[in-house]
């Protein structure tokens, strides 16, 4: 079935320095969203990228969807303590028996010292 | 202000026992998902549901049991055949379709006493 695989599973750094979590897909997708889940916290929906090679941006968050669609990554500059969490990728499911459905990666956990 | 209410926050499980935990939501979504999350992991399907009076297993459904009788409701039972049931328990609801994000309530976190 599909899968879909984020790396890495830990990421310490210093307060100010850049975080990247990448996500890789065993299928083709349709969309790719991430979500962050702060300690303690629910998971909560950031964004969703669609197209091939998209490229967003939120303030200091930017996240690409690759040329074949099958990766993404989510690139935090200068990183704050307020970004401390986990943040995962999800992608649909692909059809059949799996719509409706989104697969999420393990997820990456973040932690900012100060 | 609409969203998805879980409750309660936090339950115990005596052994032999069941528990149900409740998942309302005011969003008018058509689609619900229970997730379990263990410390440090990411999110596992239980079961979900794109539309009342109808649900279909995820990849973690033995030992758990849904109903969606109402549209805003989307009750769990974990039951005495879950051996492991300590986790962290999320619901979430979408519009619906394929692909649509998910908005996730607070959780509820279930332990064995």
């Amino acid at each position: 079935g599909q899968q879909v695989m984020q790396i890495p599973q830990y990421q310490h750094v210093q307060e100010g320095e850049d975080f990247t979590t990448y996500c890789n897909s065993s299928t083709t997708l349709s969309n790719i969203q991430w979500y962050k889940q702060r300690p303690g916290g629910h998971p909560v929906f950031l964004i969703q990228l669609v197209k091939s090679g998209e490229v967003k941006k939120q303030k200091r968050l930017t996240f690409q969807f690759g040329e074949a669609k099958k990766n993404s990554s989510l690139h935090i500059t200068a990183t704050q303590t307020t970004d401390v969490g986990t943040y995962f990728c999800a992608g649909p499911g692909d059809g059949g028996t799996s719509y409706g459905k989104l697969t999420f990666g393990q997820g990456t956990i973040l932690t900012v010292h100060p | 202000d609409g969203g998805i209410t879980q409750s309660p926050k936090y339950l115990f499980r005596k052994e032999g026992q069941n528990v149900t935990l409740s998942c309302e939501q005011n969003l008018n979504h058509d689609a619900m998902y229970w997730y379990r999350q263990d410390p440090g992991q990411g999110l596992r399907l239980i079961y979900y549901s794109q539309i009342v009076n109808d649900f279909q297993k995820g990849d973690i459904a033995e030992g758990y049991s849904v109903s969606r009788e109402k549209k805003e409701s989307f009750p769990l039972t974990v039951t005495s055949a879950q051996k492991n049931p300590t986790a962290f328990y999320l619901c979430a609801s979408s519009i619906g379709g394929s692909g649509q994000p998910q908005h996730f309530g607070d959780g509820t976190r279930l332990s064995i006493l």
